[in-house]
Formats: C-alpha cells, sequence, structure tokens
C-alpha cells in the first residue's frame, strides 16, 4: 500500500496571511488530486496533477507536483475564512481501481 | 439528481444491531465506491463496484461488512452485529471510469455518521 503523509496536521493562521501544506510518500505516484472537506461534507476535488514539476492555479491556490512525482504542496496566498477545512490529497492505489487518501490537513482561517 | 445522495445522514444504533446505509450514485456513473473515515483520519477504501459486480472488496475490515449494487445503480452497504468501533462517517463516491485512471474525479456523498452505543 502507497502511503501519504501530510503536513502540518494542523494550522491555524489569521486571515491574509500564506500558508503551504505538503503531501508526501516514498512512493511514485502517476498522479496526485488534492480535495477539499468541509465539516458534515463529503470531499471535492480541487486540481489534479500528472506531470512531474507541473505547477497548476486556482485562483489564491497553487498546486505543485515534485519532480520525481513521489510530493505535491498545496500554496495559499492571502487566506480568507471560506477556505476552512480539511484539505486531502490521494493518488492511484486504495483498492485495485481506487484512490488512496492522506490523513488530511486540517486548515482554519480566523477573521 | 444533481449528486451523489446518502441515507441516512445520520444514523445512532445499539451494539449488536444491524445497519444498511444507502448511496445513490451520479446517474449514469458505472463505478461506486465506499469509504470510511474515522475522526481526524483520511478516507479509507472499503469496496468498489464496476457496475452490478464488486470489482474489488479487499478494504472490507471483516466478514460482518457486505455492499451490494444489484441494479448498477444504487449501492446498500450492510454492517451485521455492530461494534462500537464501527463508529464513523461513511462515504459514498462514484465516478464515470476507475479512480486509478488519471484525471478520473471521484464526486462524493456528504456521507453517513455511525455511531454506535
Amino acid at each position: 500500500t502507497q502511503l501519504l503523509e501530510q503536513s502540518p496536521q494542523f494550522l491555524s493562521i489569521q486571515e491574509g496571511e500564506n500558508l503551504t501544506v505538503y503531501c508526501n510518500s516514498s512512493s511514485v505516484f502517476s498522479s496526485l488530486q488534492w480535495y477539499r472537506q468541509e465539516p458534515g461534507e463529503g470531499p471535492v476535488l480541487l486540481v489534479t496533477v500528472v506531470t512531474g514539476g507541473e505547477v497548476k492555479k486556482l485562483k489564491r491556490l497553487t498546486f505543485q507536483f515534485g519532480d520525481a512525482r513521489k510530493d505535491s504542496s498545496l500554496h495559499i496566498t492571502a487566506a480568507q475564512p471560506g477556505d476552512t477545512g480539511l484539505y486531502l490529497c490521494a493518488g492511484p492505489g486504495g483498492g485495485a481501481d481506487g484512490l488512496t487518501f492522506g490523513k488530511g490537513t486540517h486548515l482554519i482561517i480566523q477573521p | 439528481g444533481a449528486g451523489v445522495s446518502q441515507t441516512p445522514s445520520n444514523k445512532v444504533t445499539e451494539k449488536g444491531k444491524y445497519v444498511e446505509l444507502r448511496c445513490d450514485p451520479i446517474s449514469g456513473h458505472t463505478a461506486l465506491y465506499w469509504y470510511r473515515q474515522s475522526l481526524g483520519q483520511g478516507p479509507e477504501f472499503l469496496i468498489y463496484f464496476q457496475g452490478t459486480g464488486a470489482a474489488d472488496d479487499s478494504g472490507l475490515p471483516n466478514d460482518r461488512f457486505f455492499a451490494v449494487r444489484p441494479e448498477g445503480s444504487v449501492s446498500t452497504l450492510k454492517i451485521q452485529r455492530t461494534e462500537r468501533g464501527d463508529s464513523a462517517v461513511y462515504l459514498c463516491a462514484s465516478s464515470p471510469g476507475h479512480l486509478g485512471q488519471v484525471n478520473t474525479e471521484a464526486f462524493f456523498g456528504q456521507g453517513t455518521r455511525l455511531t454506535v452505543v
């Protein structure tokens, strides 16, 4: 089983600050996905990264896939309270044709 | 329906009882997945259906857990003789293809929060 380790586990910052969260593995992944989950809801896909070194931007969110395709990062610029949630990274491998998830980073943006 | 629907949203049951959790996937999605999410953890894979058949049930923790999808649409996760350790949020996801394919998105329901007392 390929494991995905996310850090930090918890992060609480003030509105307007920047932050970076990480997703690391000892295994190579063909792709990685980032999901955001709000309380009482299921995870919602934010982005899929496929190519080593790839950078994708989604408004104030910047996602990067490591050159060796073993890690990924999510950077948020000028965080807003609406960014609060559980950020999960996931890659192929949970079950024969499923996804394996990291434990997530619990992010709280305080007004 | 627009998205994946799970019922009930909350279920409280006594230890030893039987429970059924239902998932209505997005129409036309052939792949359906069940995941379990414990407090503070990411979702853990339980079982995957492609159409009516269980293509992979390697994540089911033991034989008290069983799932069906008789007509290739709605799925039911069944738990017998529930234990307190079964308490978790049970998530269902559907997708147009299997999630091992690049750029295939998992569409999740809101989950069923199961509490065994």
